[in-house]
């Protein structure tokens, strides 16, 4: 079956400006994570949305916002970009049952670059 | 807070060496322990896992024994090969519906024919 999907793979915007990123989740999936990759902070969870309600957020500025839609398919977007901001995004989707025991499956990410 | 440590890299072996890759884990509880492997240009790849202390994860001729006692989940293959050449990531998480994963930094392996 199709694994993750993530849509642009690449991305450059200039600061200030803001981004959509899409994620579309593994059929049956409706568990979908975000993270950020940089080289200096690593991998960071953003947060985890489960049947179109946010379930946990990370510690990012409120710029950072996502939602899910009834398809699972889900989106971030990040407002008034910084240079900071500059990363590799991946999502991860997941069946998403209660007890934190299904797998999660990783896209292969969006590279933002902010200039 | 939740935090998980792992060694340094590079890490630069011959085909055929045996590679070992630290991970050390700080948190309550008992998390769920994880290994990840991302090759150039993709996302994260799920390796092996262990989800109570003393299971032993495996895949692909790695393993990774959950030690609650020296707090660490490290990383073994008897005999690497090229294609193993990659960045290694070590992870917890808690068996929550949050599906939050803690990773460490990451440890790139070279493996030279």
């Amino acid at each position: 079956k199709a694994g993750v999907t993530q849509t642009p793979r690449y991305l450059i915007k200039t600061r200030g400006q803001q981004v959509t990123l899409s994620c579309s989740p593994i059929s049956g999936h409706r568990s979908v994570s975000w993270y950020q990759q940089t080289p200096g902070q690593g991998l960071q969870f953003l947060f985890e949305y489960f049947s179109e309600t946010q379930r946990n957020k990370g510690n990012f500025p409120g710029r950072f916002s996502g939602r899910q839609f009834s398809n699972s398919r889900s989106e971030m977007n990040v407002s008034t970009l910084e240079l900071g901001d500059s990363a590799l995004y991946l999502c991860a989707s997941s069946l998403g049952n209660s007890d934190g025991s299904s797998e999660q499956f990783f896209g292969p990410g969006t590279r933002l670059t902010v200039l | 807070g939740d935090s998980v440590t792992q060694m340094e890299g590079p890490v630069t072996l011959s085909e055929e060496a045996f590679l070992t890759i630290n991970c050390t884990y700080t948190a309550t509880g008992y998390p769920s322990l994880f290994w990840y492997v991302q090759y150039p240009g993709e996302g994260l790849q799920l390796l092996l896992k262990a989800t109570k202390a003393d299971d032993k994860g495996s895949n692909k001729g790695f393993e990774a024994t959950y030690r609650k006692e020296t707090t660490s989940f490290h990383l073994e293959k008897g005999s690497v090969q090229v294609s193993d050449s990659a960045v290694y990531f070590c992870a917890l998480s808690r068996l929550d519906s949050s599906y939050k994963l803690i990773f460490g930094s990451g440890t790139r392996l070279l493996v030279r024919p």
